[in-house]
This record gives C-alpha cells, structure tokens and sequence, in this order.
C-alpha cells in the first residue's frame, strides 16, 4: 500500500507566525499536487509540482518538491486567519488516473 | 468554473439500506472519481471513470459500485449500507490528464 505521510498532523499558531507543512513518501510521483480545504467544501487545487526540485510560489505560499519527487513541503509565511483549513497534498504516480491523498495538516490561524 | 455538483449534502440510511449518492460535472470532463475521506486517513479512491460506461475499481472498492451510463454523471452505489461506509463522499472530475482535480462539496453519510 503506498502511503504519503504528511506532517504535523495538527498545528495551531498565532498571525504573522511562519509554518512549514511536510508530506513524505517512499513511492516516486510523477507530479505532486497540494490542495486546501474548508469546512463544508470539497478540496480547492493550490499548486502542482512536476520537475524534481521545484520551488513554486503562490503569494505568501512556497511549495517545493523534493529531488528524488518523493517528497513535498508547504512554507507559508507570515500566516494569516484566511490561511485556516485543511491542506491535503496529493502524489500522481505513473499508473494513469492514480492520485495517492496524504493525511491532511489541519491549520488553524489564531488572530 | 468548473462545477461539480453532489446531490446531497447529509444523508442518514439504515443498515442493509441501498444507497445512491450522485455526482454531476457541467464541463464535459472525462474522467471522474469517487473517494471517501475519513479523519487520519485522507481521501481514498473508491472507484474512478475514464469514459461513458467504463469504471475501474480504486484502493477500496469492496462494498461500493458505481454507474457512469451519461459522460456528466457518475453515481457511487452501497449495495448494503454498513456502520463502517459512515464516512464524507467527495466526488471529482478532471479534463486532460494532469489537469487538476475539481471536487464537489462532498457527501456526509451516515449509516446507523
């Protein structure tokens, strides 16, 4: 079975704080998406990754993909309430249609 | 925007019950997914659709079937609800393959 273990399972911090969100596997991606989701909602795509390597910026939100595209983290900095919800990464391995979710990171922005 | 709509939000069924939860996409998308997400676990795939009438099983599909017979339309079938499919259904659509993943709001089971 393969797994995407992400990591901390749980984080609670104050505005204007800094946070980094990993996501692991043993198992090669051949693209790595990160999704965010909210109560009520169904996940929202944030980013896809493909090359090994990767460092991809969305406004405050810095996404990189490991070397080997085995791994991912999720830096955002300066974190704001809006920042709240669920972030989900996501590993496409080379079988088509075959999306492996990781656990989740539940992030909560104290104001 | 790409709308994939659920048709229900919170459902209560019975042990033994047959239950149909249904899943429309409004932007011609081939393929189509259902996963079900449970706290710890993140989403697993059920089943997954590539085209009209064509289905292949995902991670977890013992106890679930699904029914594609228009290319908008994917219903996921419990043939006999059990207490352990309570769980959240998320549908999702995508376009080209590695285009992203558009998810409905989901679907809160619960099966007593």
């Amino acid at each position: 079975t393969q797994l995407l273990e992400q990591s901390p399972q749980f984080l609670s911090i104050q505005e204007g704080e800094n946070l980094t969100v990993y996501c692991n596997s043993s198992s090669v991606f051949s693209s790595l998406q990160w999704y965010r989701q909210e109560p009520g909602e169904g996940p929202v795509l944030l980013v896809t990754v493909v090359t090994g390597g990767e460092v991809k910026k969305l406004k405050r939100l810095t996404f990189q993909f490991g070397d080997a595209r085995k791994d991912s983290s999720l830096h955002i900095t300066a974190a704001q309430p809006g920042d709240t919800g669920l972030y989900l990464c996501a590993g496409e391995l080379d079988r088509a249609y075959k999306y492996i979710f990781g656990t989740g990171t539940r992030l909560k922005v104290l104001a | 925007d790409v709308k994939v709509t659920q048709s229900s939000r919170y459902l209560v069924k019975r042990t033994g019950e047959k239950v149909f939860l249904e899943c429309v996409q409004d932007m011609d998308h081939e393929n189509m997914f259902w996963y079900r997400q449970d706290p710890g676990l993140g989403l697993r795939l059920i089943y997954f659709s590539y085209d009209v009438k064509m289905k292949e099983k995902g991670d977890i599909p013992e106890g679930y079937s699904v029914s594609r017979e228009k290319k908008e339309r994917f219903s996921l079938i419990l043939e006999s609800a059990s207490t352990n499919q309570t769980s959240m259904y998320l549908c999702a659509s995508e376009g080209a393959h590695n285009s992203p993943l558009h998810f409905g709001n989901g679907t809160r089971l619960t099966v007593t």
